[in-house]
């Protein structure tokens, strides 16, 4: 099955300094790889996601990197504010309705 | 309206009591999930519904009991759970289109506690 390995597991930067998570999954068959935010307390909630047929995107301070030869996506965050502070889980999906979740990133933006 | 609904909030039984879960969304999705999440952990997927019929089960106690009695609800019913069973409990929701997969929408989750 789906195997997404996520990091780094704790991230800690300075506010305004950037953000980088990494995310290799195994499965060939994944296309879609998707973000999620998830603050103390709340639900995860999507902020951005990617298609195998797309090679980046941006969405404000957020973008996507996804390599399918080298099976990793990555999730940039420039400018980073206190609210940014929460855990990212990335995912992959090869098959309907299997979300692989990696296994998540403490990101700690200090003023 | 773009928001998944669960109930209770809060849940604490003991391990020969009877309980549900409770999730509702009404953004017309066809597909619905629960997730069990543990602290510091991702979510964890236990079953899928797909038009109202079961489509994934990942290996899931019988303690658990998924029930959909329509396309708007999603029920767990819980008997005789263990301790360990203790976790946030996470439904999900998205439209199934083919061969596309859609975002999930998370509910705000029922933390449960098992004495």
């Amino acid at each position: 099955g789906e195997n997404v390995e996520q990091h780094p597991s704790t991230l800690s930067v300075q506010e305004g300094d950037s953000a980088v998570i990494k995310c290799t999954y195994s499965d060939s068959a994944s296309n879609y790889f998707p973000w999620y935010k998830q603050e103390l307390g709340k639900r995860p909630q999507l902020i951005i996601d990617i298609r195998s047929n797309v090679g980046e995107k941006k969405d404000q301070r957020i973008a996507v990197t996804l390599n399918k030869t080298a099976k990793h996506f990555s999730l940039h965050i420039t400018e980073t504010q206190p609210e940014d502070s929460a855990v990212y889980f990335c995912a992959a999906v090869a098959s309907w309705g299997k979300f692989q979740f990696g296994a998540g990133t403490q990101v700690v933006v200090t003023p | 309206d773009t928001e998944v609904t669960q109930t209770p909030k809060h849940l604490v039984m003991g391990m020969t009591n009877k309980k549900s879960l409770k999730c509702e969304q009404h953004m017309g999705h066809r597909a619905m999930y629960w997730y069990k999440q543990k602290a510091k952990k991702p979510p964890e997927l236990m079953f899928v519904y797909s038009y109202e019929k079961l489509s994934i089960n990942e290996s899931v106690p019988s303690r658990f009991s998924p029930e959909c009695p329509n396309s708007s609800l999603l029920n767990l019913h819980l008997h005789a759970l263990q301790p360990e069973d203790s976790a946030l409990y996470l439904c999900a929701s998205s439209q199934p289109r083919t061969g596309v997969f859609g975002e999930l929408f998370f509910g705000e989750g029922s933390r449960l506690t098992v004495l």
